[in-house]
């Protein structure tokens, strides 16, 4: 079955800290690819997404993500966190010819101030 | 825009009870998603809808487990009879396009605790 892996249950990180959380999936065709946030007492909302063209993709708040194909990989990161950035991140893929979501289990994020 | 909208927040119920979750999309969303999340555990796709049919049901856990979108509005979902293991938060998405990829719009979700 396709799974996502993310590495980081849990970070810790003082502000101005850069971050990187580490995401992998096992699916070897076309996916699409997604970071969400859920910050505390908020939805779920999408950070950044990837469908083709550059593997570099930029979202919201400061964060980006780098598609390696060859690594199965789809690493997350932001230079430098804030305190707001503390939320639980997901990762998340959608192979060709689904809709559905699947999802890493989550790394919660906690920066202090 | 009002976002996706999920009732009850919060349901405490006993093993062997129903209980029905309601998820009202963003108008217009003609795809609405079903997804649970156990506690400690990732978020598990149940079942997709494209307007009232039913698109993709292969993640709904068993027959326990019911699922309806009448006249392509709202959805509801229902877990009859309710099982220890169906507690979790249960979150509804929509996404506005039957035609093309996009993203999906999260509710707040529905925490399901079954005692």
């Amino acid at each position: 079955a396709q799974s996502v892996s993310q590495h980081n249950h849990h970070v810790i990180l003082s502000e101005a800290a850069s971050l990187e959380l580490g995401c992998n999936y096992s699916y070897g065709g076309t996916v699409n690819l997604f970071w969400y946030v859920q910050y505390p007492g908020q939805h779920l909302q999408l950070l950044l997404k990837y469908f083709s063209g550059d593997p570099l993709v930029k979202g919201i708040k400061g964060f980006e993500a780098e598609f390696i194909k060859s690594k199965f990989s789809f690493n997350l990161r932001k230079p430098s966190v804030q305190w707001s950035d503390t939320a639980e991140y997901f990762c998340a893929v959608i192979h060709t010819g689904r809709r559905a979501l699947t999802f890493g289990s989550g790394t919660r994020l906690q920066v202090q101030p | 825009e009002a976002g996706v909208t999920q009732f009850p927040s919060h349901s405490v119920i006993e093993k062997g009870q129903t209980v029905t979750l309601r998820c009202d999309p963003i108008s217009g969303h003609d795809n609405l998603y079903w997804y649970r999340r156990v506690m400690g555990k990732e978020i598990k796709f149940l079942l997709h809808f494209v307007k009232e049919s039913k698109q993709d049901e292969s993640g709904m856990p068993n027959n326990r487990f019911l699922a309806e979108r009448t006249g392509g509005t709202y959805s509801t979902l229902k877990v009859q009879p309710a099982e220890l293991e169906d507690s979790g938060v249960y979150f509804c998405a929509s996404s506005p396009s039957s035609g093309s990829l996009s993203e999906q719009f999260f509710g707040p979700g529905t925490r399901l605790t079954v005692l």
